[in-house]
């Protein structure tokens, strides 16, 4: 079936350091791609999308591109600030087959940034 | 302001007590999810809605059930079935249907605690 691996946390850094958290999938055909942040007490709330290979998504300045050849969407930021810290949640949707409506979730990854 | 509600923001229940969760929407979406989040876990889902009277089994509906008798409400009742209940509980509404519309609008959740 359908999964998406993230790339274990917590991360910790610091204000302004550069950013990488890594998200490979399997899927059956081609997903559609989503990242999104779940800040504290709230509920999620979509960062980024692509929906086919190559397509780059960007938001806040967070960027993850859609790799097909490496079945990969790593999520991107080059300078992040203490607002940023969050869980990062890597999905994936495929419209075919019997998952209609169902999007599968990495098991998020917790961000902590300090001054 | 369109948007999904959710409510109580905090619930606790006695062992052996079913509890409603309520989940309202004012997007026009047709499709609605429940979701559970248990840390380190990610979100795995309950039950999904994509029409009002229609309602499919997620991963892991044992012990949950729900209604779906109009478009704007989901409710998720927890039951006493449910082992392990304590949780944070995610409703989710989308307009499937038209490309590119798979996104999911998240309410802020509910956070169940089981005494």
């Amino acid at each position: 079936g359908d999964s998406v691996t993230q790339m274990e946390g917590p991360v910790t850094l610091s204000e302004e350091a550069f950013l990488t958290i890594n998200c490979t999938y399997t899927a059956t055909g081609y997903p559609s791609l989503f990242w999104y942040v779940q800040y504290p007490g709230e509920g999620l709330q979509l960062l980024l999308k692509a929906t086919k290979a190559d397509d780059k998504g960007s938001n806040k300045g967070f960027e993850a591109t859609y790799r097909k050849e490496t079945t990969s969407f790593h999520l991107e930021k080059g300078s992040v600030q203490v607002s940023d810290s969050a869980v990062y949640f890597c999905a994936l949707f495929y419209a075919g087959g019997t998952s209609y409506g169902k999007l599968t979730f990495g098991q998020g990854t917790i961000l902590t940034v300090h001054p | 302001d369109g948007g999904i509600t959710q409510s109580p923001k905090y619930l606790f229940r006695k062992e052996g007590q079913n509890v409603t969760l309520s989940c309202e929407q004012n997007l026009n979406h047709d499709a609605m999810y429940w979701y559970r989040q248990d840390p380190g876990q990610g979100l795995r889902l309950i039950y999904y809605s994509q029409i009002v009277n229609d309602f499919q089994k997620g991963d892991i509906a044992e012990g949950y059930s729900v209604s779906r008798e109009k478009k704007e409400s989901f409710p998720l009742t927890v039951t006493s079935a449910q082992k392990n209940p304590t949780a944070f509980y995610l409703c989710a509404s989308s307009a499937p249907g038209r490309v590119g519309s798979w996104e999911q609008f998240f309410g802020p959740g509910t956070r169940l605690t089981v005494l």
